[in-house]
C-alpha cells in the first residue's frame, strides 16, 4: 500500500541555521512519483519539487535541496541558511501514477524560522 | 494568468445541511481534482473529474459528489453534514496526461460544521 511518513510533526530552528526535513515512503511500485509542498498560512499548496522514481539525483534550487535515496524509501529536504519566510507546513506526497493520478500526502512537518 | 481560484473562502453550516463549494480551474488545465484536508492533517483525495466526469474517487462516502462543467470548471457537494467534514477542502487543477506532474492547487474553501 502507499504510505508516506513525515516523523517530525514541529520542528523549531533559528534564522540562518540549516534544517532537514524527513520523509519515508512506501509503495509496491516501481514507476511513481515523490513530491514536496509548502503550505504557508494562507492554505494554498506550492509546488516545490517533484521527483520520478528513475531519477535519485539530489537537486538544488537556491537555498533548497532534496536528497533522494531508494535503497532507504527516502526523500529528505533540506532549507540552507533559513529564513523566518521559510516558517510553513512542508507536505511530502507520493503517486504511483501508473497507477492513478491520486496523491498521497504525509501529514506534515510543521516549520518555525525563530528571528 | 489566474491560478485554481476556489469558493467561498469560508463557510459555516450546521450539521444534517447541504454544502456546496466550486473551483475554477487554472486556465489551460481540463482536469480537477479534490481534496479534503482536515485540521493537523494532510490532505486526502476525494475524487477527480475529467471530461465531465469522475475518473478516480478516494476512500469517501456517497454523500460526497461532484460535478465538472463544459467550461471545466467543478463543484464539490456534500449532504447530510457531519461535525467531521469540517476541513479545508483543496481544488487542483491539470491538464491531460500530465496530471499528477502539472498539478495547481488553490486556496482552499475551510468548511466549519457546528
Amino acid at each position: 500500500a502507499q504510505k508516506v511518513t513525515q516523523a517530525q510533526t514541529e520542528i523549531s530552528v533559528v534564522e540562518k541555521e540549516d534544517v532537514t526535513l524527513d520523509c519515508v515512503y512506501e509503495t509496491r511500485d516501481t514507476t511513481y512519483y515523490l513530491f514536496w509542498y509548502k503550505q504557508p498560512p494562507s492554505g494554498e499548496l506550492v509546488f516545490l519539487i517533484r521527483r520520478n522514481s528513475f531519477d535519485e539525483q539530489n537537486e538544488i534550487s537556491g537555498r533548497y535541496s532534496w536528497n533522494f535515496q531508494k535503497s532507504t524509501s527516502s526523500f529528505n529536504f533540506t532549507i540552507t541558511a533559513s529564513q523566518v519566510v521559510d516558517s510553513a507546513v512542508y507536505f511530502c506526497a507520493l503517486s504511483e501514477a501508473a497507477r492513478d493520478d491520486k496523491i498521497i500526502f504525509g501529514k506534515g512537518t510543521r516549520l518555525h524560522i525563530l528571528p | 494568468d489566474a491560478g485554481v481560484t476556489q469558493s467561498p473562502t469560508h463557510l459555516i453550516k450546521t450539521r444534517g445541511q447541504q454544502v456546496t463549494l466550486r473551483c475554477s480551474p487554472k486556465s489551460g488545465h481540463d482536469t480537477v481534482s479534490w481534496y479534503q484536508q482536515a485540521l493537523g492533517q494532510g490532505p486526502q483525495f476525494i475524487f477527480q473529474y475529467y471530461e465531465e466526469e469522475e475518473r478516480q474517487r478516494g476512500n469517501f462516502p456517497d454523500r460526497f459528489s461532484g460535478h465538472q462543467f463544459p467550461n471545466y470548471s467543478s463543484e464539490l457537494n456534500v449532504n447530510a453534514l457531519l461535525l467531521g467534514d469540517s476541513a479545508l477542502y483543496l481544488c487542483a487543477s491539470s491538464f491531460g496526461a500530465n496530471r499528477v506532474a502539472g498539478y495547481t492547487f488553490g486556496s482552499g474553501t475551510r468548511l466549519t460544521v457546528v
